[in-house]
């Protein structure tokens, strides 16, 4: 049964970059499409973007400039790199397993990251 | 402004049923894609509920059901238990945006 680890820096300042890192365990990574979805505080659910089996990405419209998700095989683990945050990238992010055209599970644990001056 | 829209709340008292809506468009549900349904406990990740409009993963109670028509979705809990109190969240895919895309959000009240 596959289960998601993930961890990343929790307090950035405007202008920082977020990276967050997802590790994929009880199974492989390759062969597989993997997402970053996240929820500001009260809020509901906002995709962010998935990596395919392929290693093609792609990304919400309103943050394709600022996002990059990548994939490491030789660790079973996939990222995510949010630049040039504001406090409205406040949120928990969570990584999850599934394509983009189908459901999401299962979700890693979320990381809150808290983007303040 | 979610391009899935939810009710913002429901409630039922234990062992009533109740449903939530998911409602789309064109673009996304009533373009065929299918809705999946995920429960999110209080200060926990999503779990997925419901996947490919009416199907059970493994280990959810045959109390939660899902059905779709048109450009809508809805989930149905019958015998409600307290431990259903939850937020509801439905997804499904955008072809406009190119994207995934949720509901707001429904949070189930046990009365």
């Amino acid at each position: 049964q596959v289960q998601l680890q993930q961890w990343g820096a929790g307090l950035l300042k405007p202008s920082e970059t977020l990276s967050l890192t997802c590790a994929v365990y009880g199974g492989s990574i390759s062969g597989y499409d993997w997402n970053w979805i996240r929820q500001p505080p009260g809020k509901g659910l906002e995709w962010i973007g998935e990596i395919n089996n392929s290693g093609s990405t792609s990304y919400h419209p309103s943050l394709k400039s600022r996002v990059t998700i990548s994939v490491d095989t030789s660790k079973n683990q996939f990222s995510l790199k949010l630049s040039s945050v504001t406090a409205a990238d406040t949120a928990v992010y969570y990584c999850a397993s599934g394509g983009s055209t189908d459901w999401f599970d299962p979700w890693g644990q979320g990381t809150l990251v808290t983007v303040s001056s | 402004q979610s391009v899935l829209t939810q009710p913002p709340s429901v409630s039922g008292a234990p062992g009533q049923r109740v449903t939530i809506s998911c409602t789309g468009s064109s673009s996304n549900i009533g373009a065929g894609y299918d809705v999946h349904w995920y429960q999110q406990l209080p200060g926990t990740a999503p779990k997925l509920l419901i996947y490919v409009n009416s199907n059970r993963p493994s280990g959810v109670p045959d109390r939660f059901s899902g059905s779709k028509s048109g450009t809508s979705a809805s989930l149905a809990i019958t015998g409600l238990q307290a431990e259903d109190e939850a937020d509801y969240y439905c997804q499904s895919y955008d072809s406009s945006l190119s994207s995934s895309v949720f509901g707001g959000g429904t949070k189930l009240t046990v009365l």
